[in-house]
């Protein structure tokens, strides 16, 4: 299953809403999570089963969608916001991720 | 706090077989799958294989018949083998913990990450 994220790269301002989408090739129900890397850091979890949040992972962040389209949104950019995001499908092995959002500072 | 550690692999050669070993620290073994994720330039996010709860390994098709994964309870940790190595292998390998007594797949831990470099 191919994941295509959206856009690849996008520049914003501390507390703006930020808005990543991720489409799936075909319908992955709502097995999909979303991870955030910080440059020389492995992957953190930030969302699983398509919108549930991972413990300790503060509320700006929120994920929705269903079927082949998800997104990943940041309700008021912060500092340490400033990273790459990236989804993966838990559907069907083998399991796949999205190529990446790099979110930077304008 | 449960902790993964990663050795280093370092520098192969073509050819040579990558063997990494995943250390489980400060938490429960038992009821979770393991997983082998690696980031390159190229291929960005490349999901490796799994041992599942139940002992149950899967692996990704593209790797073929290279790749294995194996966990050993009575030391806390669990090991990748890739065969025959090329420089496409070039990568960060990461180890990773799912979610606990759960058939989810997401990577819930993460160790730190080792650069594995093949070259002549």
């Amino acid at each position: 299953i191919q994941l295509t994220q959206s856009p690849s790269f996008l520049s914003a301002s501390i507390g703006d809403r930020v808005t990543i989408t991720c489409r799936a090739s075909q319908a992955i129900s709502s097995y999909l999570a979303w991870y955030q890397q910080k440059p020389g850091k492995a992957p953190k979890l930030l969302v699983y089963a398509a919108s549930t949040l991972q413990s300790g992972v503060p509320s700006r962040f929120s994920g929705s969608g269903s079927g082949t389209e998800f997104t990943l949104t940041i309700s008021s950019l912060q500092p340490e916001d400033f990273a790459t995001y990236y989804c993966q499908q838990l559907d069907t092995y083998p399991l796949t991720f999205g190529g990446g959002t790099k979110v930077e500072i304008k | 706090q449960v902790q993964l550690h990663q050795w280093d692999a370092g520098l192969l050669k073509p050819s040579e077989t990558l063997s990494l070993t995943c250390a489980v620290s400060g938490g429960s073994f038992s009821g979770f799958s393991w997983t082998w994720i690696r980031q390159s330039p190229e291929k960005g996010l490349e999901w490796i294989g799994e041992v599942n709860h139940g002992g149950a390994a899967n692996y990704n098709p593209s790797l073929n018949s290279r790749v294995s994964i194996s966990v050993d309870t009575s030391k806390n940790h669990f090991s990748l083998t890739l065969r025959s190595v090329t420089a496409a292998d070039t990568a960060i390998y990461y180890c990773a913990r799912g979610p606990e007594r759960s058939t989810w797949k997401y990577s819930q831990l993460w160790g730190q990450g080792t650069l594995v470099t093949v070259s002549s």
